[in-house]
């Protein structure tokens, strides 16, 4: 069954340092999304992607967070400068189209640790 | 704006009972609910969604969940617990609605459910 594969599963950095965050979706798949869930917290929502660009960004997804699609398969998000209130479970996220009603599946999640 | 409220942060059911976790939401436009839930260690698996058509929304594992407009409401529940359904579950909703905001998931805080034997 296809699936959303994300790597890696822990990662631990210092303050201050960059992070990339990897995600394959599924295969067929044209929307893409990032979400995060602090340890305690909702799955909050950071952004959407659609077509090579952002299609919706929460409030969260400052100039400290970027989404690239670098080449036909993965698909990243990265922290610039790392803060210790990033440490949180990420998701990614993908769905076949962007209706309300399409299922969007979820990766495994990678758990961030910001030292 | 979405919001969804799960009441009870942890329901604790014995092996057999029945298993109802609260979720409340708020929508200006109609709403498509949905249920997710969370074994450790993995992602978020889909258990059931609500589109729409049928108010009583039937997912994997035995569980449904029931649509009401009036109460707002998308309430999960299984008839008897087992032992495998230990999770954690979020309930979330996504705006019925063109834009760019219908891809976007709004979750609750979610509820671990506990199984006793």
């Amino acid at each position: 069954e296809p699936e959303v594969t994300q790597t890696p599963s822990h990662q631990v950095t210092q303050m201050g340092q960059e992070v990339i965050l990897r995600c394959v979706p599924i295969s067929n798949h044209l929307y893409f999304y990032w979400y995060r869930q602090i340890l305690g917290q909702k799955v909050e929502f950071l952004v959407s992607f659609y077509n090579n660009e952002i299609s919706e960004k929460s409030e969260i997804f400052d100039d400290q967070f970027s989404v690239e699609r670098p080449d036909g398969s993965n698909f990243t998000l990265k922290i610039r400068s790392t803060k210790l209130e990033d440490s949180a479970m990420y998701f990614c996220a993908s769905s076949e189209l962007g209706t309300a009603n399409t299922e969007a599946f979820f990766g495994q999640g990678t758990r961030l640790t910001v030292v | 704006a979405q919001s969804v409220t799960q009441l009870g942060s942890h329901v604790s059911v014995s092996e057999g009972a029945l298993v109802l976790l609260r979720c409340n939401y708020s929508s200006s436009v109609p709403p498509y609910l949905f249920w997710y839930v969370q074994y450790p260690n993995q992602g978020l698996q889909l258990l059931l969604k609500y589109t729409s058509a049928a108010t009583l929304v039937k997912g994997i594992n035995g569980f449904e969940a029931e649509f009401k407009k009036s109460e707002t409401s998308f309430h999960l529940t299984k008839p008897s617990a087992h032992m495998s359904d230990a999770a954690e579950y979020f309930c979330a909703v996504r705006a019925n609605a063109g834009g760019t905001s219908y891809g976007k998931l709004t979750f609750g805080q979610g509820t671990i459910l506990t199984v006793h034997p």
